[in-house]
């Protein structure tokens, strides 16, 4: 199994800031198989990247994903406020599929 | 539009089972791969396996293999799980997600349901 580890678990940032977001992996992610999602309180995921660094259809572009192997990293350039939202990335190289635990990004 | 409606909210004593339905429109069902995901209350995300609506084929994750069960009806669009022997600890929210071409990552998600276990 595929551990992913997300990294910090809670970020604390004000609007108009950067935020990076960080995903371990325990072994080498295949062909860059990983995601990212967003998810509000009460609401289902949300696909933001696939394929480690390409878009989901209707992402806005301060929205970006890096990394290979087992470091990944989301990115998102200015946050808006309906940015605050916990994030995930998840693994499909494996025929197991796995989530990090997450990352709040909170208004600070 | 794609769309996934699951059915609504359970609440199951410890031993029994649950099914729920997940039904799929705007799209060819039989094309794409169908996922149920799981999220404890205030938890992370856990993937529970996966269904080919064409074939019916699935392949479940260890942790639920004989107790966890995906069904389609391909004349319905609709898949289905069914998870027995329930513990306190399967209360979750039961979301089914559907896989984008063939790659397991999900690009359309339910709105999930809340199954409560609880004597």
């Amino acid at each position: 199994e595929i551990v992913l580890t997300q990294s910090p678990g809670t970020l604390s940032l004000s609007p108009g800031e950067r935020a990076t977001l960080s995903c371990r992996a325990s072994q080498s992610v295949s062909s860059s198989y990983l995601a990212w999602y967003q998810q509000k309180p009460g609401q289902a995921p949300r696909l933001l990247i696939y394929g480690a660094s390409s878009r989901a259809t209707g992402i806005p572009d301060r929205f970006s994903g890096s990394g290979s192997g087992t470091d990944f990293t989301l990115t998102i350039s200015r946050l808006e406020p309906e940015d605050f939202a916990m994030y995930y990335c998840q693994q499909y190289g494996s025929s197991l599929l796995t989530f990090g635990g997450g990352t709040k990004v909170e208004i600070k | 539009q794609v769309q996934l409606v699951q059915s609504g909210a359970e609440v199951k004593k410890p031993g029994a089972s649950v099914q729920v339905s997940c039904k799929a429109s705007g799209y060819i069902f039989t094309n794409y791969y169908m996922h149920w995901v799981r999220q404890a209350p205030g938890q992370g995300l856990e993937w529970m396996g996966i269904i080919n609506p064409s074939g019916g084929a699935t392949t479940y994750a260890q942790k639920f293999q004989g107790r966890f069960t995906m069904t389609r009806d391909r004349s319905t669009s609709t898949v289905y799980m069914e998870l027995s022997s329930l513990r306190s600890e399967d209360t979750a929210v039961y979301y089914c997600a559907r896989g984008w071409y063939g790659a397991h990552f999900f690009d359309y998600w339910g709105q999930g349901t809340l199954v409560t276990v609880s004597s």
